[in-house]
């Protein structure tokens, strides 16, 4: 597609709920990001994708965190037994990865505009 | 490892005014740099970037940024602000795996 693009836009929950938001990157990008954007935190790094495979996902908070790609395309980051401090921006960004980056013109990072998630 | 530091958390300016935002990276090698602006309730916005070559970086919305080694500095600045430039910037680097490191932010107030 033209940009990124990330459902739902918006997501109220229950605490203890799981929950599942999903990134749709540009075509033809097969490096993909998921970021959290907490209130005070500043933007916090979670998992990257190169096609369906995950090299880095140092940045899950815990094991109730879980993502996955399938057919190096669309991302789901799943939350289960979401807690209160779960709430947050969840952002996804896709760029081709810097080994297939051929000129400074074709290097960067388009960001969706994100889910913001509220656990009561 | 790579990162940025955004040492003003918090700044105002005048509509009209010059803008500099600063922002110092820590990296052996020559960093991938990037400003990021973020507008209330919208999602990150690409600024400008910087990978090698000039040191003096145009971007969109009439930002630049400098590049200074010596300094270990990527400072963003604007001549002239205008109320809609009002907003968070963010400042980051890259790892070997492209993974975006940011910095904390600044957020900027623009005042009649």
């Amino acid at each position: 597609g033209a940009g990124v693009s990330q459902s739902p836009s918006n997501k109220v929950t229950e605490k203890g709920k799981d929950v599942e938001l999903r990134c749709d990157p540009i075509s033809g990008h097969t490096a993909l990001y998921w970021y959290r954007q907490s209130l005070g935190q500043g933007l916090e790094f979670l998992i990257y994708f190169q096609g369906n495979s995950a090299p880095d996902k140092s940045g899950l908070p815990s094991d109730r965190f879980s993502a996955e790609r399938t057919g190096g395309s669309v991302s789901t980051l799943t939350i289960q037994r979401t807690q209160q401090e779960d709430s947050a921006v969840y952002l996804c960004a896709s760029s081709f990865p810097p080994g297939q980056v051929v000129s400074q013109a074709n290097y960067g990072y388009t960001f969706g505009s994100g889910t913001r998630l509220t656990v009561v | 490892a790579q990162s940025v530091t955004q040492p003003d958390i918090h700044i105002t300016v005048s509509e009209g005014a010059s803008l500099e935002l600063r922002c110092n990276y820590s990296y052996g090698a020559t960093p991938y740099l990037f400003w990021y602006v973020q507008s209330p309730g919208q999602g990150l916005q690409l600024l400008l970037k910087y990978f090698s070559g000039d040191t003096l970086v145009q971007g969109i919305k009439g930002f630049e940024a400098e590049f200074k080694r010596s300094q270990s500095s990527f400072n963003l600045r604007k001549p002239s602000v205008h109320w809609s430039d009002a907003a968070e910037y963010f400042c980051a680097t890259t790892d070997s795996w492209g993974k975006l490191q940011f910095g904390a932010g600044t957020q900027v107030v623009v005042t009649p």
